[in-house]
């Protein structure tokens, strides 16, 4: 695609409730990241997926978190048994897999936990 | 592995005045390094990138970074700030190959008038 898309774009759930966060990375791109930004914080890093090796999980801060990226391509955040304290942006960025290629990063996905 | 520190978390600055946004990182060869920028409501987009060579890079916008080897430093500077600068800076490093990017915490910058 011509950048990297996420959905929703918005999302509003119930503490305690399981989301789903999607991240279509740009065509091509083997390398892609997922990021929390609270509000009024910097970039959390969370998970890193490259090629087809073993993906990075060290930056998930609970059990809770996990993500896969199948075929490569297409990846999905979930947050199982949701937190207040999990209301952030989830940005996610794709790039073409060298550490000198620029990041493209999507517009994020707003969760909010009521 | 890497790291990046960005020690200032908020900087507010006058419209017209100078900018420099400051950026260490930690890592045993010379990285690539990066500065991104999130205007308010916006994704995080490029300015500006070193991978070798000169040490004083340009990027959009009118800003510029200076790699200090010396200083493990990378930071990023603009002569005139203007008002639609007020965004979230992150600066980023990464290793050759294919490893991962490390990115700062930010530097938010507030622009008065």
């Amino acid at each position: 695609g011509a950048g990297v898309s996420q959905s929703p774009s918005n999302k509003v759930t119930e503490k305690g409730k399981d989301v789903e966060l999607r991240c279509d990375p740009i065509s091509g791109h083997t390398a892609l990241y997922w990021y929390r930004q609270s509000l009024g914080q910097g970039l959390e890093f969370l998970i890193y997926f490259q090629g087809n090796s073993a993906p990075d999980k060290s930056g998930l801060p609970s059990d809770r978190f996990s993500a896969e990226r199948t075929g490569g391509s297409v990846s999905t955040l979930t947050i199982q048994r949701t937190q207040q304290e999990d209301s952030a942006v989830y940005l996610c960025a794709s790039t073409q897999g060298h550490g000198n290629t620029e990041a493209f990063f999507g517009q994020g996905t707003r969760l909010t936990v009521v | 592995a890497q790291s990046v520190t960005q020690p200032d978390i908020h900087i507010t600055v006058s419209e017209g005045a100078s900018l420099e946004l400051r950026c260490n990182y930690s890592y045993g060869a010379t990285p690539y390094l990066f500065w991104y920028v999130q205007s308010p409501g916006q994704g995080l987009q490029l300015l500006l990138k070193y991978f070798s060579g000169d040490t004083l890079v340009q990027g959009i916008k009118g800003f510029e970074a200076e790699f200090k080897r010396s200083q493990s430093s990378f930071n990023l500077r603009k002569p005139s700030v203007h008002w639609s600068d007020a965004a979230e800076y992150f600066c980023a490093v990464a290793p050759g190959g294919y490893q991962k990017v490390t990115f700062g915490t930010g530097t938010k910058l507030q622009v008065i008038p």
